[in-house]
């Protein structure tokens, strides 16, 4: 069974620059969530969709952050304009359904200079 | 506030020796409770969880950990520590809400074995 997909697995832009990572659930998981992780911390919920639709966005920068789940499969997470504290690790994670075990994608690596 | 504190941010054992990872959680009702691993470049693994039953788990690679509701506290062992478990290990609690659980993880504590 393939796993979660993410890419790309690094970026590295200027403050003020835009960025879009894409993420490839797990075959038929209907719950898709973005993390970030910050160096040195645990991951931080960012935003969940339960099919196409947000679920939870409450710690989502709504200012610069942006995602979308089209036809409840593929997601993107973009963020316009990035900021030096941007640079993390965003993790993309799926799940069968709400109450599932989450499966980690490797995550993109950003660093904003 | 929900939270989980990982009080160790390194922990080094030598190869063939006990280990134990402590966490504590903060949290109002009877916890959802997981441990994580995430080798370097790699997404976060599943080591075990904790719902409900026998305060004792057994996950996978040969790690158990020991629910304690009296010290809130779900720390992680393993009896003999091999070369390849030197990786980032994360405690997280889930909140539980309307539409699933929402994972909340503590900082991890990073585990270096040698030989």
């Amino acid at each position: 069974e393939a796993g979660v997909a993410q890419s790309p697995r690094y970026k590295i832009i200027e403050k003020r620059q835009s960025v879009a990572f894409w993420c490839n659930p797990i075959s038929g998981h209907a719950t898709l969530y973005w993390y970030q992780q910050i160096l040195g911390q645990g991951p931080k919920l960012l935003i969940q969709f339960q099919n196409n639709g947000v679920v939870d966005d409450s710690q989502l920068p709504k200012d610069r952050f942006s995602a979308e789940r089209l036809k409840g499969v593929d997601s993107t997470l973009k963020i316009q304009p990035a900021k030096l504290e941007d640079s993390a690790v965003y993790l993309c994670a799926s799940s069968l359904g709400s109450q599932g075990e989450q499966y980690f994608g490797p995550g993109t690596r950003l660093t904003v200079t | 506030a929900q939270s989980v504190t990982q009080p160790d941010i390194h922990i080094t054992v030598s190869e063939g020796a006990s280990l134990e990872l402590r966490c504590n959680y903060s949290y109002g009702a009877t916890p959802y409770l997981f441990w994580y691993v995430q080798s370097p470049g790699q997404g976060l693994q599943l080591l075990l969880k904790y719902f409900s039953g026998d305060t004792l788990v057994q996950g996978i690679k040969g790690f158990e950990a020991e629910f304690k509701r009296s010290q809130s506290s779900f720390n992680l062992r393993k009896p003999s520590v091999h070369w390849s478990d030197a990786a980032e290990y994360f405690c997280a609690v889930a909140l539980r809400g309307e539409y699933g659980n929402k994972l909340v993880f503590g900082a991890g504590t990073i585990l270096r074995v040698k030989s």
